[in-house]
């Protein structure tokens, strides 16, 4: 079946503009993770989404990021007034975990974005 | 938190050898632990993971060991191939919380045809 999806696959901003990242999730799963992998780092945690629950965002490096998840299943990223330092590659992973239960986190191809 | 720690940064081998990865990880309740492979401009991939309650699980040529009591889990590759080539990543994860996975820092390997 199809994996998770996300658009777009790169991003060229100048400093200073709002960006809008989306990722499209496996049908049918309940949880949903981003991440960030700046040049030559592991990757890091941003926010993470299960189902109608309240959003974990302890991850989110700053007030300029948000994000938002509509209807249970695709999620948007949004960085406002873009820095810099901002230029990574985020990546959306979704589970079909529920409560309590761990389970596979399968990763869409992400998105690369730059900010000149 | 969790805190994992990959080693090594970079690994080469020659084609047909075994690659060895390790991780340690700190919180002594995590009990899930993936590893990922991600080729160059690609989402990271999900190959094998193991559960805190086996020691060993093997799948084909890959293979993954655990030891709780140590804190330590490692990726064993046999007879490698070029196409083995990618950053691998360990992670470890809360089991129960299915929360966000804390990833190791990635082991970049190189197999020689």
């Amino acid at each position: 079946g199809a994996g998770v999806s996300q658009s777009p696959s790169n991003k060229v901003t100048e400093k200073g503009k709002d960006v809008e990242l989306r990722c499209d999730p496996i049908s049918g799963h309940t949880a949903l993770y981003w991440y960030r992998q700046s040049l030559g780092q592991g990757l890091e945690f941003l926010i993470y989404f299960q189902g109608n629950s309240a959003p974990d965002k302890s991850g989110l490096p700053s007030d300029r990021f948000s994000a938002e998840r509509t209807g249970g299943s695709v999620s948007t990223l949004t960085i406002q007034r873009t820095q810099q330092e901002d230029s990574a590659v985020y990546l959306c992973a979704s589970s079909p975990a529920g409560q309590g239960i761990t389970t596979k986190q399968y990763f869409g191809p992400g998105t690369r974005l730059t900010v000149t | 938190g969790e805190n994992v720690e990959q080693h090594p940064s970079t690994l080469s081998v020659q084609e047909g050898d075994s690659a060895v990865i390790k991780c340690t990880y700190s919180d002594s309740a995590s009990n899930y632990f993936p590893w990922y492979k991600q080729e160059l401009g690609k989402g990271p991939q999900l190959i094998i993971d193991i559960r805190s309650n086996v020691g060993e699980k093997k799948d084909q040529r890959i293979a993954v060991t655990l030891n709780k009591t140590a804190k330590h889990f490692s990726l064993h590759i046999t007879e490698t191939q070029p196409e083995d080539s990618a950053v691998y990543f360990c992670a470890a994860i809360l089991s129960g919380s299915a929360r966000q996975l804390t990833f190791g820092s990635g082991t970049q390997l190189t197999v020689l045809p």
